[in-house]
C-alpha cells in the first residue's frame, strides 16, 4: 500500500527551529515534496528531494533517506507567519502524481 | 492577477443539484489537477489531465466528473452532489518534465 505519516500538531517559539518529521511507504519513488498552507489557502510549494540529503533554502532545509523512508523539514529562526499547515507529498514512480500526507499544523508561539 | 483562478469561491447547495466548479489558468501550463481537502484527510486527487485529450481518474472519482475545455481551463463536475461532497476543493497545474504544482485558491463547497 501508499502511506504517508507526519505528526497532526506541533508547538514551538517564536525564534527556535522546529523539524517536522515524514515517514513514507509508496510503489517507487520519483520525489518528496513539502508544501506550505495557511488556513483557508492555497498550498504553496517549499521544496523538492530525489536524492539523499540535505537541501537548503534560506530559513527552511529539507532532507531525505530513501532507504528509511524518511524526510524531514527543518525551520529555523521562527516567525509568527510560520504557523501554518505543513503538507509531506511523494510522487510515486512512472507518475507525475501526489500522494499527500494528512499535514502537520505548527502554531508559532511567541 | 492570479495565475491560477477558481469559481466559485464558496458555493452552498442541495443534495441532488447538479454543480461545476471551474478552474482557469495563465501559466501555459498543460497538465490540470482536481483535489479535494478534508480536515484529518489531507489533499486526495480526484481527476487530472496532461493534455486536453488525457483525462485520468485520480483516487477518488466515483461521483464526479471532469472537463478539459482548452489548455487553460479544466472544470470539475457534480452530477448529484451529496453531503460527503462538502470540502474544499482546489485546482492544481504542473508544466510537463516538473514535479511542483501551483494551487488555485480553492472553492468551499457546501452541500446541505
Amino acid at each position: 500500500g501508499q502511506n504517508i505519516d507526519q505528526p497532526t500538531e506541533m508547538t514551538a517559539t517564536e525564534g527556535a527551529i522546529v523539524q517536522i518529521n515524514c515517514t513514507y511507504q509508496t510503489s517507487g519513488f520519483n520525489g518528496l515534496f513539502w508544501y506550505q498552507q495557511h488556513a483557508g489557502e492555497a498550498p504553496t510549494f517549499l521544496s523538492y528531494n530525489v536524492l539523499d540529503g540535505l537541501e537548503e533554502k534560506g530559513r527552511f532545509s529539507s532532507f531525505l533517506s530513501r532507504s528509511k523512508g524518511y524526510s524531514y523539514l527543518l525551520l529555523k529562526e521562527l516567525q509568527m507567519k510560520d504557523s501554518a499547515s505543513y503538507l509531506c507529498a511523494v510522487s510515486p514512480s512512472g507518475t507525475y502524481k501526489y500522494i499527500f500526507g494528512t499535514g502537520t499544523r505548527l502554531k508559532v508561539l511567541a | 492577477d492570479a495565475d491560477v483562478t477558481q469559481t466559485p469561491r464558496n458555493r452552498i447547495t442541495k443534495t441532488g443539484k447538479r454543480i461545476m466548479l471551474e478552474c482557469s489558468q495563465t501559466k501555459g501550463h498543460d497538465r490540470m489537477y482536481w483535489y479535494r481537502q478534508d480536515p484529518g484527510l489531507g489533499l486526495r486527487l480526484i481527476y487530472y489531465s496532461f493534455d486536453v485529450k488525457d483525462i485520468n481518474k485520480g483516487e477518488i472519482s466515483d461521483g464526479y466528473s471532469v472537463s478539459r475545455q482548452a489548455q487553460a481551463k479544466f472544470s470539475l463536475s457534480l452530477e448529484s452532489a451529496i453531503p460527503n461532497q462538502t470540502a474544499l476543493y482546489f485546482c492544481a497545474t504542473s508544466v510537463q518534465g516538473s514535479y511542483e504544482q501551483y494551487f488555485g485558491p480553492g472553492t468551499r463547497l457546501t452541500v446541505t
